[in-house]
């Protein structure tokens, strides 16, 4: 069975420093991995997905590093922003249309 | 990115009434959506997959005549609490899986049984 860790569950960050946040997963066939922000009393907003074959993916100032052999993925968000202050939650799939395996999250809070 | 929406965005029932939420992809059709619920703090909990034409498949512990789930086309699936009860209060999420196999979610229901 799949289980999905995100540490730390909190974080706080002044403004303007990069944010580096962890996700790490017991099984390695794993489909495809999603990064998901969500504000409180909010859905999720998907962030970036990546695909079992690929090894990063980047979208503005998010980048999402995938290694499969070491269960491991990485979201880097660069020059952080009070907007940035959410919660980040990485999930797993084992196969297409299959559910996502959620991690507890990560709280993040960027103080100006 | 794919646009999800859910209806309504809050409720307030009784106790013993029945509520149905609806949830929708707007842009895109999706064979399998997945119903969530979230209590304050927490992270999502599966309820159960919908599968447009076939019955849902529900996770362990989740009560299937409690929480009816219809996916009766390629853009619509919908929750229905049965005989809801305060402890039934929550905010159900709704996702669904777009063809890449991605998947978005939509925005929420929040429900307070009274």
């Amino acid at each position: 069975k799949q289980e999905v860790t995100q540490i730390p569950a909190a974080l706080s960050v002044p403004e303007g420093e990069n944010l580096v946040l962890n996700c790490s997963f017991t099984d390695s066939a794993i489909y495809n991995l999603q990064w998901f922000r969500q504000d409180p009393g909010k859905g999720l907003t998907s962030l970036l997905l990546i695909q079992s074959s690929q090894r990063e993916q980047t979208s503005g100032r998010l980048n999402a590093s995938l290694d499969k052999s070491s269960g491991r993925s990485t979201l880097y968000i660069a020059a952080s922003q009070p907007g940035d202050s959410a919660t980040y939650l990485c999930a797993s799939t084992k196969a297409a249309g299959n559910k996502l395996t959620f991690g507890g999250g990560t709280r993040v809070l960027v103080k100006p | 990115g794919a646009v999800v929406s859910q209806h309504p965005s809050r409720v307030i029932c009784k106790s013993g009434t029945s509520v149905k939420i609806e949830c929708r992809s707007l842009d895109f059709q999706a064979t399998t959506m997945f119903w969530y619920r979230q209590f304050p703090k927490q992270s999502l909990m599966l309820m159960a997959t919908s599968n447009e034409g076939s019955k849902a498949t529900y996770e362990q512990g989740v009560e299937k005549d409690k929480f009816l789930i219809n996916h009766a086309s390629l853009t619509l699936s919908t929750l229905t609490v049965t005989s809801a009860h305060p402890e039934d209060s929550s905010f159900y999420i709704c996702s669904a899986v777009a063809g890449d196999n991605e998947q978005f979610f939509g925005p929420g229901t929040r429900l307070t049984v009274l």
